[in-house]
């Protein structure tokens, strides 16, 4: 079965720092998605970036990037000049490509952001 | 505006009773998704449903119930065979197509009395 670890059950950061959350997963899959998604107070979950497993290049939205390790199932999360609305629940998931679409979920980062 | 909706979005029921929690979605997806979330966790699936009268199970359906009898509609029942039913549950959508992501409604919080 696939899980997905976050080690860090929070961080926190200086507004405009950056900051890198962790996330491990293992899969004997070769074939497969890795997202990021953020759960602000509201509670609605946000898709922040997502990688394909099979493309080297890590993906990146703005101020936020990935560092996809494939060989070590490891995929970390940027901030760059981190923002006060960037303070949520961060989650790593996991969706293989092919077959039913469910993901798998680490269990959550919370960032607070200092100003 | 094209989107998931969740009602409602607080529910409170007494030990023992049944309760259903509503999930619409006009994004014409094929497929929806039943999560539920525990503080300190992350979701975890209940049941999904990928195609109108046909639903699988997730990691944790014991205790639940579903049914999608339109393409619009996946209600989630708790039944009393929860044994702890209180959570914050989040219903999903996507197209049936590779790399297509999820979206999200705003969630029901339950609360068993």
């Amino acid at each position: 079965a696939q899980t997905v670890t976050q080690s860090q059950p929070e961080m926190s950061v200086q507004e405009a720092e950056t900051v890198t959350l962790s996330c491990t997963y293992d899969t004997s899959e070769s074939d497969y998605y890795l997202f990021w998604y953020k759960q602000p107070p509201s509670r609605q979950m946000i898709l922040v970036i997502r990688q394909e497993a099979y493309k080297q290049q890590n993906a990146t939205e703005n101020r936020f990037s990935v560092n996809f390790q494939k060989a070590a199932k490891s995929f970390s999360l940027k901030i760059s000049d981190s923002q006060l609305g960037d303070a949520a629940m961060y989650f790593c998931a996991y969706r293989l490509i092919q077959g039913a679409q469910k993901l798998v979920f680490g269990q959550g980062t919370r960032l607070t952001i200092n100003p | 505006d094209g989107g998931i909706t969740q009602s409602p979005k607080y529910l409170f029921r007494k030990e023992g009773q049944n309760v259903t929690l509503s999930c619409e979605q006009n994004l014409n997806h094929d497929a929806m998704y039943w999560y539920r979330q525990d503080p300190g966790q992350g979701l975890r699936l209940i049941y999904y449903s990928q195609i109108v009268n046909d639903f699988q199970k997730g990691d944790i359906a014991e205790g639940y119930s579903v049914s999608r009898e339109k393409k619009e509609s996946f209600p989630l029942t708790v039944t009393s065979a929860q044994k702890n039913p209180t959570a914050f549950y989040l219903c999903a959508s996507s197209i049936v197509l590779s790399g297509t992501k999820q979206y999200f409604g705003p969630g029901t919080r339950l609360t068993v009395l």
